[in-house]
């Protein structure tokens, strides 16, 4: 049974469109985060989400943006993607701060 | 915000030998320091952690150090085997309870048979 739960696992799509991935957890965690990974393999956090409060990373277009539509799941839609959308997405889930976050498998973004 | 250095890019080491990764970072308000361990296609795994109120840590042939006055913080791994390689994170975490971790850029470790 998985932790953190990703679909799909890739996804490969043209310029201008919109697209969601989906990202769920079974940890009974509180709070929720997304990654991207770009393809020299930096990490960077793009949004923090917990039932008080969502932390949106400043550098993060307002093309992307998560939804949460209950505590297991928080799922991210962009718009009107772009080339420099192409990387892998990580969801992250943990319970409350300063304890370990535990990562989905990705999402391979690749933007034509 | 949080900014955290982590040196060198890649380093190989030989099999049986220790490795050591740095890492330095800004806000002193942070107080959680996870090491992450990727492998090619695989999501980061943690591999261990500290908090900002212990000075080091170990877990078998892992061990973190944390110097809060320098804002520094090491992994070493010991005995190294084939199997280590992989990419290696550090990160630093800020006291908000919903903050994000701000990731170093990566170390590609490389173990030489």
């Amino acid at each position: 049974d998985t932790a953190v739960s990703q679909t799909p696992k890739y996804l490969v799509t043209q310029m201008g469109n919109d697209k969601s991935i989906k990202c769920e957890q079974n940890l009974g965690h509180d709070t929720m985060y997304w990654y991207k990974q770009d393809s020299k393999k930096f990490l960077k956090i793009m949004f923090s989400y917990n039932n008080k409060e969502l932390i949106i990373n400043e550098t993060v277009p307002n093309r992307f943006s998560p939804k949460s539509p209950d505590k297991a799941h928080l799922n991210l839609h962009i718009n009107s993607l772009e080339l420099g959308d192409s990387a892998v997405y990580f969801c992250a889930s943990s319970l409350g701060g300063a304890i370990e976050q535990f990562f989905g498998p990705g999402t391979r973004l690749t933007v034509l | 915000g949080e900014n955290v250095e982590q040196h060198p890019s890649t380093l190989s080491v030989q099999e049986g030998d220790s490795a050591v990764i740095k890492c330095t970072y800004s806000d002193s308000a942070s107080n959680y320091f996870p090491w992450y361990k990727q492998e090619l296609g695989k999501r980061p795994q943690l591999i261990i952690d500290i908090r900002s109120n212990v000075g080091e840590k170990k877990d078998q042939r892992i061990a973190v150090t944390l110097n809060k006055t320098a804002k520094h913080f090491s992994l070493h791994i010991t005995e190294t085997q084939p199997e280590d390689s992989a990419v290696y994170f550090c990160a630093a975490k800020g006291r908000g309870g919903a903050d994000g971790l701000t990731f170093g850029k990566g170390t590609h470790l490389i173990i030489q048979p």
